[in-house]
């Protein structure tokens, strides 16, 4: 059964403090690593795939990396918006399902 | 706005009734997926249709039952509703079949009581 690891579980940054979530998985035959952002009451958006370790992906303040075990999100001098819940989920094998980790509440005060 | 509309976004119910969730996808998605969102339990697959065809099941429970009809809108039916299955209910939605980068919906907030 694939499954999905993150931590830490919740993050406090300041303002312009860089800092990466982690993303830990298992997963029979790996066809998509995702990140995706949720904010409170909303859906979770997406916000990259990695397909094989070594990939990297960014956009904006955000660089998605990928290995064989862990995935890692580095959010480079960050700001108040981006404060939100980041997901992580693993597609494997046969199974197109997504599953999802439990995220990583991020909160940056200004 | 993602492109994929799910109805009621708020609903309260007592224990023991039956409720139907609606999502329709995005223009163009054949795919619709459903997940249950718990604080203690996270995003849990419920299940995927595929063009009018169950695709994949998840810990769908079997008080749970879904359909996606010829206009590709789904519903989630949920019966004998508990305390338990109070949660947010999430329809994302995808092109085709295992189709990476799922656009979910704005979730339906289920409250039993």
């Amino acid at each position: 059964e694939d499954q999905v690891t993150q931590s830490p579980e919740a993050l406090r940054l300041q303002e312009g403090e860089s800092s990466s979530l982690n993303c830990s998985y298992t997963v029979s035959g790996l066809r998509g690593l995702f990140w995706y952002r949720q904010d409170p009451g909303k859906g979770p958006e997406f916000l990259f795939t990695l397909y094989s370790a070594g990939e990297e992906k960014e956009k904006e303040r955000l660089k998605a990396t990928l290995t064989k075990k862990e995935s890692f999100l580095h959010i480079t001098a960050p700001k108040p918006e981006d404060s939100a819940t980041y997901l992580c989920a693993v597609q494997g094998g046969s199974n197109y399902k997504l599953t999802f980790g439990k995220g990583t509440l991020l909160t940056v005060n200004p | 706005d993602s492109g994929v509309t799910q109805t009621p976004k708020h609903l309260i119910t007592a224990t023991g009734q039956r409720v139907t969730l609606r999502c329709s996808p995005r223009s163009g998605d054949l795919s619709v997926y459903w997940y249950q969102q718990s604080l203690d339990q996270g995003l849990q697959f419920l299940i995927q249709y595929y063009n009018g065809e169950e695709r994949a099941k998840g810990n769908i429970l079997e008080r749970f039952s879904a359909q996606q009809f010829p206009d590709l809108h789904s519903e989630l039916n949920l019966s004998s509703l508990e305390l338990g299955d109070s949660a947010l209910y999430f329809c994302a939605s995808s092109v085709a079949w295992g189709h990476e980068g799922y656009t979910f919906g704005s979730g339906t907030r289920l409250t039993v009581v």
